[in-house]
């Protein structure tokens, strides 16, 4: 079965500056997809990023880059040019691609609380 | 465009009771999956439907049942309520099952 562990339950971030969350997780899979979503207090899971397992380049949307380390199994998110709308829970996912395509089924992490202070 | 929409926003059941929480998926969405997330905790997955049946299923027990509708809208049904079932509930759609949309859930709280 695989699990996906985040270490870090609060963390804070001065605005404008770079914070990194971590993330590992357990699989014996080959073919997957990680994200990072964001939880904000209205409730509604946003994805920030999304990496496939098979491509060695690191995904980058606009602030938000991963630093992902296949043979450790790590998968961490960094953050740059915080902003006070960045303050969220956000979690890791892990989701199995099966031979006949994605099995849809997300495995989330425990979450980090990420406060961004003025 | 509409995402996805789920109603109600908030619940409160008695212990015993049975819920049906409702989601109609962002447009041109065929597949839904609902999720159950404890304050605190990551979400967790209970099943997934495609085309009107039951793809996969979590780990919970059959008093989580579910529908899907020819419209693609899909209904999770909680029998026999326990305090452990207080939860937000997650619904989540998608067309090619790489990226979902996620509503703001449900708030079930069960006394």
């Amino acid at each position: 079965a695989q699990t996906v562990t985040q270490s870090q339950p609060e963390m804070s971030v001065q605005e404008a500056e770079t914070v990194t969350l971590s993330c590992t997780y357990d699989t014996s899979e080959s073919n997957y997809y990680l994200f990072w979503y964001k939880q904000p207090p209205s409730r509604q899971m946003i994805l920030v990023i999304r990496q496939e397992a098979y491509k060695q380049q690191n995904a980058t949307e606009n602030r938000f880059s991963v630093n992902f380390q296949k043979a450790a199994k790590s998968f961490s998110l960094k953050i740059s040019d915080s902003q006070l709308g960045d303050t969220a829970m956000y979690f890791c996912a892990f989701m199995k691609l099966s031979g006949s395509g994605n099995t849809g089924k997300l495995i989330f992490g425990q979450g980090t609380t990420l406060q961004v202070k003025p | 465009d509409a995402g996805v929409t789920q109603s109600p926003t908030h619940l409160i059941k008695t212990r015993g009771q049975q819920v049906t929480l409702r989601c109609s998926p962002k447009s041109g969405h065929d597949t839904v999956s609902w999720y159950q997330q404890a304050l605190g905790q990551g979400p967790q997955f209970i099943f997934q439907y495609y085309e009107e049946e039951e793809r996969q299923r979590g780990n919970f027990p059959d008093r989580f049942s579910g529908h899907q509708f020819p419209n693609y809208s899909s209904e999770l049904n909680v029998n026999a309520l326990l305090l452990g079932d207080s939860a937000l509930y997650l619904c989540a759609s998608s067309f090619d099952g790489y990226g979902y949309t996620f509503g703001s859930g449900t708030r079930l709280t069960v006394v």
